[in-house]
Order: C-alpha cells, then structure tokens, then sequence
C-alpha cells in the first residue's frame, strides 16, 4: 500500500464549480499536511497545510484533516482556468521534516 | 531573498558520465532536501540537511547518489556512471527547521542519453 494515495485523475470541473482533491494516508505518525500546486513543466509550490483536524480556510481554498479516518482533502471554491493544474497532496512527522508526496490529481478548469 | 536556486536548468548527458548539480537555498533556511520527480508521479524523497549535517537519506538512493552541504550553504548533488533511469526531475527545496512546507527550486532536468 502507498503512504500517500490521491483520488485517481484527471478532474475535470466547469469554471465557478467547487473542485475537490482527496487524499489518504497509512502512516499514522504523520502530524503535518500539505498541498503543493504544480503548473506543467513547473517546481511545485504550496497552497495550504494543515496539522490540527477540522478545517482551514485560505481564500478560495479549504483543506480538511480527519485523523481518525487519515484523510485530508482540498476543496477549490469557484475555480477558475488558472487553478488547472497537478495538486499534490505530501504530509510529514514534524515541522522541517521529510514530506512524503502522493502521485498527484491532474484538475483541470473549463471555462 | 531570491528564492531557491538550482542549476543548471537542464543537463543532457551520455550514460556512464557523472553529473553534479547545485543548490543554492533561501539565505536563512537551515534545511536543505532533495527530491526527485519523473512524468506524472509526486517527488520522491532522497535525502535531506540541517546546516552541514546530513540527516536522512532515503534507502532507494543508491551509492551511486552523494549530495553535501559543506558549510551549511548551498548543497552539491553528485550522481556516478549516470544510468537511462536516472533521467527526471532533480528538485532542491528549502525551510526553517521550525516551519512548515518547503520552497521548491525550479528543478534541474536531467537527461541520460
């Protein structure tokens, strides 16, 4: 079994509609959550993490963690064509600690 | 601060020749990773710094990897006898011990021909 797996892709959503990328997670020990985004060809770069279960809110993005069920998702609000893009969901033990990433969820936006 | 640098951008080597890659981290971040990423799957873990010293590597790293940081600085990233299978992604990324999630470099783009 993979340590991080992501709801199988490509997600495809019309421009305004929410966007929900999944994630879970064998390692119980793993206390930190993270979502990177990744444009074609780019580094990746990071959106939110979470370390608390509930949810957090940034904007357009919310990242939830249940620990109890070792899953963590991301929900876009109104998407938009410039949120396309691989998401990937890595989680870690500690603050500065190795992340371990998940494959990725290719989402695309239609306008 | 001027980011994570990584370079080269590109590099296309002949199967069996070494390669070395350069990392230059944000100035005040005290942990240095390297990963690795191929088409279509997440980066893979290889091995990781605070300051000089080196404190995890992943045990699918084989002896023919070897990264340093010798001061504490920028990090080398040396790969022997280059294989067709080691063509991907090499990404440096960068954070305070302290903080959560990392800034990636732009990556170097490793080819084995």
């Amino acid at each position: 079994q993979k340590e991080v797996e992501q709801n199988s892709g490509p997600l495809s959503v019309p421009e305004g509609a929410i966007a929900s990328l999944n994630c879970t997670y064998s390692d119980r020990g793993s206390q930190s959550f993270f979502w990177y985004r990744q444009y074609s060809g780019k580094s990746p770069e990071l959106i939110m993490f979470i370390y608390s279960n509930g949810d957090k809110e940034d904007g357009r993005f919310t990242a939830q963690l249940n620990k109890a069920s070792q899953y963590v998702s991301l929900l876009i609000r109104d998407s938009q064509p410039s949120d396309s893009a691989t998401y990937l969901c890595g989680m870690g033990e500690t603050s500065g600690s190795r992340l371990t990433f998940g494959e990725g969820t290719q989402l695309t936006v239609n306008p | 601060d001027t980011g994570v640098s990584q370079d080269p951008r590109h590099k296309i080597t002949k199967r069996g020749q070494n390669v070395t890659f350069r990392c230059d981290p944000i100035s005040e971040h005290n942990r240095l990773y390297w990963y690795r990423q191929t088409l279509g799957q997440g980066p893979e873990f290889l091995t990781y710094f605070q300051n000089e010293a080196q404190l995890e590597k992943s045990r699918l790293l084989s002896d023919r990897f070897s990264a340093e940081r010798p001061k504490g600085s920028f990090s080398t990233l040396e790969i022997q006898r280059t294989e067709q299978g080691d063509s991907a992604m090499y990404l440096c990324a960068s954070s305070l011990a302290s903080s959560y999630g990392y800034t990636f470099g732009s990556g170097t783009r490793l080819t084995v021909v």
